[in-house]
């Protein structure tokens, strides 16, 4: 069964940066475009970037773009979401997902991330 | 328009059927993919595609569109079919994604 492991959420300050991880596995990583989506508390989901099978192209929420970066190793099976500028509305529960072609098959468990402080 | 309306609540009687709608401009041009949270998990997709269901989800779930709305029907609903329901799809660029709000079922 497909995994994916998020890491790295935590509390951070207004204007801090985090680095978040997705490890992957039971699947052929590089086949698939990869999506980081949030959650902030109580409210929907949302989608925050996405990543094309060899790192190009990528694509952007615009509330994010020019703050965050995502990026993969496919060689290590592994999706990354660099986090700067953070701001309040930052604050979530950031999940990544596999694209399957336009809809998420699969999910990880989701990683928090506090922007207080 | 790059939004995708969902009703905020929808309820069903234990073992009815009950349709859960997303209205959007995308909608004219792409289909809708449907997921479903239950409190503290993460989504699961349900439907997705013109008329495709992920292995494990049963025939109970299906999927429809006309015009700017896509629609959810879950018929013979159960206990366990409550929880939040989200729709999703492309804005009309597509170089967005875009979900829809969220509708929470609850089964009376």
């Amino acid at each position: 069964q497909v995994q994916l492991v998020e890491s790295g959420g935590g509390l951070v300050k207004p204007g801090g940066s985090l680095r978040l991880s997705c490890a992957a596995s039971k699947f052929v990583f590089s086949n698939y475009y990869m999506t980081w989506i949030r959650q902030a508390p109580g409210k929907g989901l949302e989608w925050v970037s996405s990543i094309s099978f060899s790192g190009a192209p990528i694509y952007y929420t615009d509330s994010v773009r020019g703050r965050f970066t995502i990026s993969r190793d496919n060689a290590n099976n592994s999706l990354y979401l660099q986090m700067s500028s953070l701001r309040a509305e930052d604050t979530a529960l950031y999940y990544c997902a596999r694209d399957h072609g336009g809809w998420y098959d699969f999910w990880g468990q989701g990683t928090l991330v506090t922007v207080s402080s | 328009s790059s939004e995708l309306t969902q009703d905020p609540a929808v309820s069903v009687a234990l073992g009815q059927t009950v349709r859960i709608t997303c209205q959007g401009d995308s909608l004219r041009n792409s289909y809708a993919s449907w997921y479903r949270q239950k409190p503290g998990q993460a989504p699961v997709l349900v439907f997705f595609g013109k008329n495709s269901r992920p292995s494990g989800i049963p025939d109970r779930f299906s999927g429809s569109s006309s015009g700017d709305t896509a629609s959810l029907t879950i018929t013979g609903a159960q206990a366990g079919d409550e929880a939040e329901y989200y729709c999703q799809s492309r804005d009309i660029s597509g170089n967005y994604v875009i979900f829809g709000g969220g509708t929470k079922l609850t089964v009376l």
